[in-house]
């Protein structure tokens, strides 16, 4: 299968500040990366949607002003929170895919703690 | 009604037998259809597509996907410990360019 990285793996932050999450696709040009958090023991929860080169589409209730996302390239989007709290500790994993009614895969995630 | 639904378990099984999934979706217009299966504190990772009815066998895997019915299952043979994890049904429902996924199944394999 297709591969796709994230990084960082894991990050410790300070409230107030903003931390950057990078997805990449290694092996194919991803048309369409998704960005998804999970909470412990809970299910998925896709936080929004972006297409290269344009606008990110957000799930409702969640903030765009604070999960700002980039999609410049067909192999990288950029997740940042921004002004971190301690309740957006949280794994944050991306997905991409090549578009249409196929396959999405799954980065490694990010464990993000805020403190 | 959510748009695709599992019985969330806890499922059991003894070691070499086959563990069934299933998953049923309301969208009669879905189409393609996966299969995820999420370790804890990992990321999920696609072990299964179907796109039509019938079977679809890869290794000790089996998918099966019911249109008419409106379900799909998983059938994992000769069951492994390894293969304890949260398995995640999704599809697309039609006109929507986003996987929605079933709440997913947490499976045990008792040795």
């Amino acid at each position: 299968g297709a591969v796709v990285s994230q990084h960082p793996s894991w990050v410790i932050c300070k409230s107030g500040t903003s931390v950057k999450i990078e997805c990449r696709s290694l092996d194919f040009q991803a048309t369409t990366m998704f960005w998804y958090r999970q909470f412990p023991k809970k299910s998925l929860m896709l936080m929004a949607t972006s297409n290269e080169g344009s606008k990110a589409t957000y799930e409702q209730g969640v903030e765009k002003d604070k999960f700002l996302i980039n999609h410049a390239s067909l192999t990288l989007s950029t997740l940042t929170v921004t002004s971190a709290h301690p309740e957006d500790s949280s794994f944050y994993i991306c997905s991409a895919g090549a578009g249409g009614f196929y396959e999405q895969y799954f980065g490694p995630g990010t464990r993000l703690t805020v403190t | 009604q959510k748009e695709v639904e599992q019985n969330s378990g806890p499922l059991s099984v003894p070691e070499g037998a086959i563990a069934s999934l299933n998953c049923t979706y309301s969208d009669r217009g879905s189409q393609s259809f996966f299969w995820y299966r999420q370790y804890s504190g990992k990321s999920p990772e696609l072990i299964m597509s179907i796109y039509s009815n019938g079977d679809k066998e890869d290794g000790r895997f089996t998918a099966q996907l019911n249109k008419a019915s409106q379900y799909v299952s998983l059938l994992i043979r000769d069951s492994q410990p390894s293969d304890s994890a949260t398995y995640l049904c999704a599809g697309y429902p039609q006109g929507a360019q986003k996987l929605v996924f079933g709440q997913g199944t947490r499976l045990t394999i008792n040795p």
